[in-house]
């Protein structure tokens, strides 16, 4: 049972261009909703986080937009950079979970230059 | 500024082998957690632990066991390897088990022969 899915595998953009990663989730327990970025070889890095009580949250480049009622959320990225070419997983906290994050399968975003 | 340190980065083993692989944090978080990543998939959680001396079951914990004697450490022991174990595992901490992002280590790729 996929509690946060990913639905797009990989996203190539334009350098410039605006980046959209979606996620969805159907579990209503989740309140806490993070976006983490993986390079090759290297762990996930945290990039931006929101909470249940906001429907928006932004940090310089990054902008994640939640929707409780449609339990969906997303990443913009504006403008985007080659240096953002990563892996994006989208990742849930919720209920009585002790920080266990519950991941999405991840989205390869590619921005050519 | 280490961060979470895992080792070893890679290991073949053969099947029935037994290994510790090993994860130590210089943050001074109480949490601690198991991811392993399977090709394709999100991450999921094998064993979390909330402080020293308490540790927990998470998603996929069959074929694992864990310790958490310090704050800093936290091993996983693989007792009889099989090829399903096959993945890369990552080690993570955070300060409090809500509302604070976890901060990875750079991974273990393990292979089963």
């Amino acid at each position: 049972d996929q509690q946060v899915k990913q639905n797009s595998p990989s996203l190539s953009v334009q350098e410039g261009r605006i980046s959209i990663l979606n996620c969805d989730y159907t579990n209503s327990m989740f309140d806490y909703f993070l976006w983490y970025k993986k390079y090759p070889a290297e762990g996930p890095t945290f990039l931006i986080s929101i909470s249940s009580i906001k429907d928006k949250n932004e940090d310089g480049r990054f902008t994640v937009f939640l929707n409780k009622s449609a339990k969906h959320l997303s990443l913009h990225i504006v403008p985007s950079q080659p240096g953002d070419s990563a892996v994006y997983f989208c990742a849930a906290i919720g209920g009585t979970s002790y920080g266990k994050l519950t991941f999405g399968q991840g989205t390869i975003l590619t921005v050519h230059p | 500024n280490a961060g979470v340190t895992q080792t070893p980065k890679f290991r073949i083993l053969k099947i029935g082998q037994s290994m510790t692989l090993q994860c130590t944090q210089d943050m001074n978080h109480n949490y601690m957690y198991w991811y392993r990543q399977d090709p394709g998939m999100g991450l999921k959680l094998i064993y979390y632990s909330v402080g020293a001396g308490i540790t927990d079951k998470g998603e996929v914990p069959n074929g694992y066991n864990v310790s958490r004697s310090t704050t800093e450490d936290f091993p996983l022991r693989l007792e009889l390897a099989a090829p399903s174990q096959t993945s890369v595992y990552f080690c993570a901490s955070s300060s409090t088990g809500y509302g604070q992002p976890q901060h990875f280590g750079d991974g273990t790729r393990l292979s089963i022969l």
